[in-house]
């Protein structure tokens, strides 16, 4: 069972450069997220959904896009890298929004 | 929004020692978690536990809702234990949207 699954591991970025982050679940969550890490401010959401054609903004949705056209996958997209999306992101999923998160093992992103 | 304030931010343990980890959280919650990051960065959920008491080998975590606030114990600590504690929670209004504490940073010396 591979839970969560984030692609790619590493990433670097020119600013202005467009990229789309991949997750995907094999455990038929219909709750998924993602969150970025910065040194210091602990996980900070910024989108969500709540099932397949649903999704709503977290705390920091700024310069991020997502969709979610089928129940495993939720990708997120960056139209236009910034020096500040400089971070480590992290997929969840879950079985309901107020279950128990699975994390994927993260992305680190950087934007040159 | 909920705010989720853990203490301390930092800690430093030799092998065999106890510890208690805090979470405070401003406002009613029906969702409170316990994560433990490894030096890898992988993050593991350690309890779900919105209320009361629940334990898992060494560790054991508290939460008195009333009060707004969850303890997470660890026994005997082993160098495996070393990483970041998170804590996170939702206010019963915004049940989707998960705030994380900034961590506690824990080093278990040999």
């Amino acid at each position: 069972n591979a839970g969560v699954t984030q692609t790619p591991k590493f990433q670097v970025l020119k600013t202005g450069q467009s990229m789309t982050l991949q997750c995907a679940q094999d455990m038929n969550h219909e709750y998924m997220s993602w969150y970025r890490q910065d040194p210091g401010m602990g996980l900070r959401l910024i989108h969500y959904s709540v099932g397949a054609g649903i999704t709503d903004q977290g705390e920091v949705p700024n310069g991020y896009n997502v969709s979610r056209s089928t129940t495993e996958d939720f990708p997120l997209r960056l139209l236009s890298a910034a020096p500040s999306q400089t971070s480590v992101y992290f997929c969840a999923s879950s079985v309901t929004g107020d279950g128990i998160q699975y994390f994927g093992a993260g992305t680190r992103l950087s934007v040159l | 929004g909920i705010q989720v304030e853990q203490s301390p931010p930092d800690l430093i343990l030799q092998e065999g020692a106890n510890s208690t980890l805090r979470c405070n959280f401003s406002d009613s919650v029906n969702n409170l978690q316990w994560f433990h990051q490894n030096p890898w960065g992988q993050l593991i959920n350690l309890f779900y536990i919105p209320s009361g008491t629940k334990q898992n080998g060494r560790l054991s975590a508290t939460t008195v809702a009333t009060e707004r606030y969850s303890l997470l114990y660890i026994s005997s600590s082993q160098t495996t234990d070393s990483g970041v504690y998170f804590c996170a929670s939702n206010s019963g209004g915004s049940n989707y949207k998960l705030t994380f504490g900034k961590g506690t940073l824990l080093t278990v010396n040999p």
